[in-house]
């Protein structure tokens, strides 16, 4: 099993620039999210997922938005970058909700706005 | 999520056991007390988690007071690969709210 895949890795954008985040995971898992990490600071939620076809917002999703067409895939979209979304992104999954199942983590995606 | 107060950093020798403590007075009763570490600038790893009882896996222990209102995580025989930054969180599962963590150096 690869576990959670990211990518790309790492990214630079310029300000007004779109993009879009890939996550998949391939442990049949139900629950997937999407956090962002600042210097120095913990995880903040920004979206998730709770299984196909349902989304919902987290801590700060303005700026974002996310789609779960397929159980395996939850990708993360930036409509319009903004330096301010400068950050390393984290996508998750946890087998399912509720379950208090932990949750299995990607590697990250840098991403730098000019 | 509760609220969780942890030192920002500690040091312990190679092969000794590494105790962090968190506070999380703010868990409500159907939190989970959930600890992972981030080591460099990898994803977050699971360490171990509980909900009343004290529990141990291969990698830790966990010892919850009997009010819930904190932990302390015990690395049995810290090695140089647990320098870290460990986080604790309270939580029914999904919704993760890290905060800075303590960040765990082992000393040779």
């Amino acid at each position: 099993n690869a576990g959670v895949t990211q990518t790309p890795k790492f990214q630079v954008l310029k300000t007004g620039q779109s993009m879009t985040l890939q996550c998949a995971q391939d442990m049949n898992h139900e629950y997937m999210s999407w956090y962002r990490q600042d210097p120095g600071m913990g995880l903040r939620l920004i979206h998730y997922s709770v299984g196909a076809g349902i989304t919902d917002q987290g801590e700060v999703p303005n700026g974002y938005n996310v789609s779960r067409s397929t159980t395996e895939d939850f990708p993360l979209r930036l409509l319009s970058a903004a330096p301010s979304q400068t950050s390393v992104y984290f996508c998750a999954s946890s087998y399912r909700t509720g379950s208090s199942q932990p949750q299995h983590f990607g590697d990250g995606t840098r991403l730098s706005i000019l | 999520d509760a609220k969780t107060t942890q030192p920002p950093s500690m040091d312990c020798a190679e092969g000794r056991a590494a105790n962090l403590p968190c506070n999380h007075s703010t868990i409500s009763g159907n939190e989970y007390v959930y600890w992972y570490r981030q080591i460099h600038s990898q994803g977050p790893q699971y360490i171990i988690h509980g909900l009343k009882n004290n529990e141990t896996n291969e990698m830790a222990s966990l010892i919850i007071t009997e009010d819930r209102k904190s932990s302390t995580l015990i690395l049995p025989h810290a090695t140089l690969r647990d320098t870290a930054v460990y986080y604790c969180t309270g939580s029914r599962g999904e919704k993760l709210t890290f905060g800075t963590g303590t960040r765990l150096t082992i000393i040779p």
